[in-house]
């Protein structure tokens, strides 16, 4: 298995630009989870889904981000118009169960895309 | 406040030497906790995960400790190796997850 794939590794562009970051998580996994990774705030939970449906938004920082799991192979975080402030290394991960009390719950966490809004 | 407060921040050791590594929690109720490696450049890769029955547990050269009671993990690092420079973080899994701000460990030769 290839893990969970990440694309773009690496982002540039200009604030008010739109940004797209794709994810496919590891086959046969249910739940996804999109986090933000920053020197200031660590990692932060964005969104997680199961089961290809939006469960938690609530780490969703403003209406600019949105993210969609049309199908259980493919995730998208979008975010329009961007800022200088969404500079960040974004995750994605998936995992066989949703984040529930399981031992056995263990995320899979993509490379990674780096993204800098000038 | 974070629930889940890890020290050192930051720590730099010599090539063989162990070190250790906290992790002080306050989420409530608690479920698990888990340890992630994160190499520059990558995700998160999990390490161990302790629930609340479990004191200690091994992975090589990682042991991890739960003192439920106290609310404390470490994480013990023995015969360091140049490969363990990365930073492990401290995830503790309540209602949801939570994350520690991680310790940097920097291996040197």
């Amino acid at each position: 298995d290839a893990g969970v794939i990440q694309s773009p590794r690496h982002e540039v562009t200009e604030m008010g630009q739109e940004v797209t970051l794709r994810c496919k998580p590891i086959s046969g996994h249910n739940s996804l989870f999109w986090y933000r990774q920053t020197m200031m705030r660590g990692l932060e939970l964005l969104i997680y889904f199961n089961n290809n449906v939006p469960i938690d938004d609530s780490g969703m920082p403003e209406d600019r981000f949105s993210a969609k799991m049309p199908n259980a192979s493919f995730s998208t975080l979008k975010i329009q118009p961007s800022e200088p402030r969404d500079s960040a290394v974004y995750f994605c991960a998936s995992s066989l169960f949703g984040p529930d009390h399981s031992g056995a719950n263990v995320l899979t966490f993509g490379a990674g895309s780096r993204l800098t809004v000038l | 406040k974070n629930q889940v407060e890890q020290s050192p921040q930051s720590l730099i050791i010599l090539e063989g030497k162990n070190c250790t590594l906290q992790c002080n929690y306050t989420v409530s109720p608690f479920s698990n906790l888990r340890w992630y490696k994160q190499d520059t450049g990558r995700g998160p890769v999990s390490l161990t995960i302790m629930t609340f029955s479990e004191n200690t547990k091994s992975n090589g050269r990682y042991t991890a400790t739960l003192d439920a009671d106290t609310k404390q993990s470490s994480l013990h690092i023995t015969a360091s190796q140049l490969s363990d420079s990365a930073s492990y973080i401290c995830v503790v899994m309540g209602n949801d997850m939570r994350f520690g701000a991680g310790t940097r460990l920097t291996v040197k030769p």
